[in-house]
């Protein structure tokens, strides 16, 4: 079975830009999970996708957004990019149940996308 | 809400020697405890994992963590570590029925000397 799949690897914006980041989750999974990964703060929940809901969302900036497509496809955007948005971005997929009373299936991470803003 | 707070930040052992990573939790009802290790240059990979049962749980490549409920511990060890495990170890917790956000610690970084 094939991994989670993020694309570009690499990125480099310059500040006010906005950018577009994707993922593939794992043929199955369907439910999609962010997270911004930075030296200082470890790995910080940005938001979960299952069918095509937001079911879940941390504390960042309005700038950031996501969205899941029917084919459990999710991309997410950040708008009007800052300096402190540079950081690792990972996506990961699990195959939690529609509606799981106790959430317990395990992430599956991608390689995640670097992006650097200057 | 869910904090999950790991003690060290870094760590330095000797291959061989035993390891022991510190990590607590906040939520006092049901967890789901995970432990993930992210080796240089790969993707985070789960190294094992507790719903409930035994709380003693046994992971890939030797590692074991043991669920301590009234310390809302779930430490991770290893009895002997080897170059190879040099790494950075993140514990991570998701709290409650309805959570779908699973929280990580902010990660300690295992440097094995050979």
């Amino acid at each position: 079975k094939a991994g989670v799949t993020q694309t570009p690897r690499y990125l480099i914006k310059t500040r006010g830009q906005q950018v577009t980041l994707s993922c593939s989750p794992i043929s199955g999974h369907r439910s999609v999970s962010w997270y911004q990964q930075t030296p200082g703060q470890g790995l910080q929940f940005l938001f979960e996708y299952f069918s095509e809901t937001q079911r879940n969302k941390g504390n960042f900036p309005g700038r950031f957004s996501g969205r899941q497509f029917s084919n459990s496809r999710s991309e997410m955007n950040v708008s009007t990019l800052e300096l402190g948005d540079s950081a690792l971005y990972l996506c990961a997929s699990s195959q939690t149940p529609e509606q799981a009373s106790s959430y317990n299936s395990p992430l599956h991470f991608g390689n995640g996308t670097r992006l650097t803003v200057t | 809400a869910q904090s999950v707070s790991q003690h060290n930040h870094h760590v330095i052992l000797s291959e061989a020697a035993s390891l022991e990573l510190g990590c607590n939790y906040s939520y006092g009802g049901t967890v789901n405890l995970f432990w993930y290790v992210q080796y240089p240059g790969q993707h985070l990979q789960l190294l094992l994992k507790y719903f409930s049962g035994d709380p003693l749980v046994k992971g890939i490549k030797g590692f074991e963590a043991e669920f301590i409920k009234s310390k809302f511990s779930f430490n991770l060890r290893k009895p002997s570590v080897q170059w190879s495990d040099t790494a950075e170890y993140f514990c991570a917790a998701y709290s409650g029925a309805g959570s779908y956000q699973l929280t990580f610690g902010k990660g300690t970084k295992l440097s094995v000397i050979p």
